[in-house]
């Protein structure tokens, strides 16, 4: 199965901050990569598919890059509702994996 | 709108088997492109996908649970349901149901757009 490492497990940050999450790959899965967004006791939201491509109404402040093994997830000026924790998921071979997700905290 | 609404008995003793039912409204589970997915995730650990069963009925099941794992579906109530034999501690998760979805350049499952809220299943004596 292909592994994915998110780093960091979790971080702090501020209203209007950058926020930047890294994903690994543990073999090349070119940028078949997506993100989702879990708020506490609430199901997963899919953000991004093709480690770039934002699902339609998700905020122009998220955005994706990377290929490969090496992807980012960035939130461009935080929101108090980005208090989630985000998950990034394979789908180049099966079986799909996710990562172990970053928590962020404002 | 597309609600998943998972549901289940609640706790499971060690060797039992874990049946969970996923209820969906605002779509088919007929419906072309669907693939109705079981993910969990135990305590502390990463999401793990269980698998599918499409909307043509076809399953796939992740091989480490391959053994002990059936997804099956009641389309007059659009329904798909988990079973999970043999169960142990280590089966002990939040469950959740999800409609899983192509996206472009993809023709097969690769994403899940529509999740439930999740169902916590303890296995315990």
């Amino acid at each position: 199965d292909i592994q994915m490492t998110q780093s960091p497990s979790s971080l702090s940050a501020s209203v209007g901050d950058r926020v930047t999450i890294t994903c690994q790959a543990s073999q090349d899965i070119s940028n078949y990569l997506n993100w989702y967004q879990q708020k506490p006791g609430k199901a997963p939201k899919f953000l991004i598919y093709g480690a770039s491509k934002l699902q339609t109404g998700v905020p122009s402040r998220f955005s994706g890059s990377g290929s490969g093994t090496h992807f980012t997830f960035t939130i461009s000026s935080l929101q108090p509702e980005d208090f989630a924790t985000y998950y990034c998921q394979q789908y180049d071979i099966f079986p799909l994996t996710f990562g172990g997700g970053t928590k962020v905290e404002i | 709108q597309v609600q998943l609404q998972e549901s289940g008995p609640g706790p499971v003793r060690p060797s039992q088997t874990l049946s969970l039912t996923c209820t969906v409204s605002g779509a088919s589970i007929s419906s072309g492109d669907s693939y109705w997915s079981w993910i969990r995730q135990p305590p502390g650990k990463d999401l793990e996908w269980i698998g599918y069963i499409s909307y043509s009925g076809n399953t796939y099941y992740t091989a480490s649970l391959r053994s002990r794992v059936t997804i099956s579906r009641d389309t007059s109530n659009n329904q798909f349901s988990l079973r999970l034999s043999s169960v142990s501690a280590a089966d002990t998760a939040v469950y959740y149901c999800a409609r899983g979805i192509p996206v472009f350049g993809v023709v097969i499952i690769a994403a899940f757009d529509i999740w439930g809220h999740g169902t916590t299943v303890i296995v315990s004596p």
